[in-house]
């Protein structure tokens, strides 16, 4: 186990909803990623957060964004929720930012659009 | 724009043998390289990293080798147990401007027999 913990572990939403998502970081880590992995395929970066801002984002729309609190903990919310957003929603956490460190990951949440 | 692939889909092994999983990259300024194991249900679990100043590097039962030349990595697993099932994804971080963000590539299934 890594330490990186989500919740909820599975969610049912319908088109048009919005959803939030959480995550506590590892101890010691200051930076939170979050990944997008929809079934049979690998997780597809949406964006990172170093001391309570976004540090990098991938090729998402805005209306998928993210908070860091203090204590480095992050949600991930998406509004107007669509079809294609079905997918295993992933957050890993790292003890520094950039892209040169391991990333740990959490157990993701399921989230299931109708 | 560049990615990471995966030569096999699937790959079958018989319960002792060795394992051998091919990962190409396009992107030339990659300079870390993360293989990661994620089985049914789970998030993916750290196996092994590079760096691109190295050409190999051993763990547990594991050995990652890069060919910068050929743009080519690849995971070798010593004497596969049925508990190494999973899929195995390899992940580039798009050079050190790439702000934490994890390319996957698709993944290969690894399906261990006894």
């Amino acid at each position: 186990e890594t330490g990186v913990t989500q919740s909820p572990t599975h969610l049912i939403k319908t088109r048009g909803q919005q959803v939030t998502l959480r995550c506590s970081s590892q101890s010691g880590h200051n930076t939170v990623s979050w990944y997008q992995q929809a079934l049979g395929q690998g997780p597809q970066f949406i964006f990172q957060y170093y001391r309570e801002e976004e540090n990098g984002r991938g090729n998402f729309p805005p209306r998928f964004s993210g908070l860091q609190f203090p204590n480095y903990s992050s949600e991930l919310n998406v509004n107007a929720l669509e079809l294609d957003d079905s997918a295993l929603y992933l957050c890993a956490s790292s003890p520094l930012a950039g892209g040169n460190n391991e990333q740990f990951f959490g157990p993701g949440t399921r989230l299931t659009v109708l | 724009g560049e990615s990471v692939g995966l030569h096999l889909p699937t790959l079958s092994v018989q319960e002792g043998d060795n394992s051998i999983i091919n990962c190409a990259y396009s992107n030339s300024a990659s300079d870390y390289f993360i293989w990661y194991k994620q089985e049914s249900g789970k998030g993916p679990q750290f196996i092994i990293d590079i760096r691109s100043n190295m050409d190999k590097r051993q763990g547990q039962r594991v050995t990652v080798l890069l060919n910068k030349t050929v743009k080519h990595l690849s995971l070798q697993i010593a004497a596969t147990q049925p508990g190494d099932s999973a899929v195995y994804f390899c992940a580039e971080n798009g050079g050190t401007d790439s702000w934490g963000k994890l390319q996957f590539g698709a993944g290969t299934q690894v399906v261990v027999t006894p």
